[in-house]
């Protein structure tokens, strides 16, 4: 069983340009998150999603970011028009099912490492 | 946007010591979580606090939670250089989604 798996692991691009950083949760987990993790900082909720659709992108920065989920497993995060302060490490997690007020587990996978110069 | 602060950001001990990391929050939580975290890379969940529980215990982890206060605590005991690492708290306020403070830095010497 392998864990969540995140590629890139690391990304440098100039600013303007366009990225995807894609993200394989473990197989049969309903629930996905993004992460940001700027340097120094803690990781910073971006966008979950429960099946294919997204149930909070609440925390998506403006409308340069975007997150998809198709099929309900693989993820890719979209960010148009990169700036140099997206710089920052972007962590995936999956979980087995998102119930309210109920623990469950996020498994992390080792994140992309996102520089635009 | 963080939830909390760990204290203290950064804790240097010699291996075999005890290593105490506090933690404050600011709003109601469903729970608390521990997370260590290696180079700056992926996270592991370490020990899950319930907001009504008040100790936890996992091997030599103790977690202790005082939500009058909101703040809780990670002691790590007889200290390894192997826990050399940065260690979160994250709260569960019930919406799924976890809520990171900005992290401790422990680092334990030979």
């Amino acid at each position: 069983g392998a864990g969540v798996s995140q590629t890139p692991s690391n990304k440098v691009t100039e600013k303007g340009k366009y990225v995807e950083l894609r993200c394989d949760p473990i197989s049969g987990h309903t629930a996905l998150y993004w992460y940001r993790q700027s340097l120094g900082q803690g990781p910073e909720f971006l966008i979950y999603f429960q099946g294919t659709g997204a149930a909070d992108d609440s925390g998506l920065p403006n409308d340069r970011f975007f997150a998809v989920r198709p099929e309900g497993s693989v993820s890719t995060l979209k960010i148009q028009r990169t700036e140099r302060g997206d710089s920052a490490v972007y962590l995936c997690a999956s979980s087995l099912t998102v119930l309210a007020g109920n623990y469950n587990e996020q498994f992390f996978g080792p994140g992309t490492r996102l520089t635009v110069l | 946007s963080q939830q909390g602060e760990e204290d203290p950001q950064a804790l240097s001990i010699q291996e075999g010591e005890n290593a105490t990391m506090n933690c404050s929050y600011k709003t109601s939580i469903n729970n608390l979580q521990w997370y260590r975290q290696n180079s700056g890379r992926g996270l592991v969940h370490l020990i899950l606090i319930r907001s009504n529980e008040r100790e936890k215990h996992s091997g030599r982890l103790r977690v202790t939670l005082d939500t009058s206060k909101k703040s809780s605590s990670l002691l790590i005991t007889a200290s390894r250089a192997a826990d050399t690492a940065s260690y979160f708290c994250a709260t569960d306020e019930g919406y799924s989604t976890l809520t990171f403070g900005k992290g401790t830095m422990l680092l334990v010497s030979p």
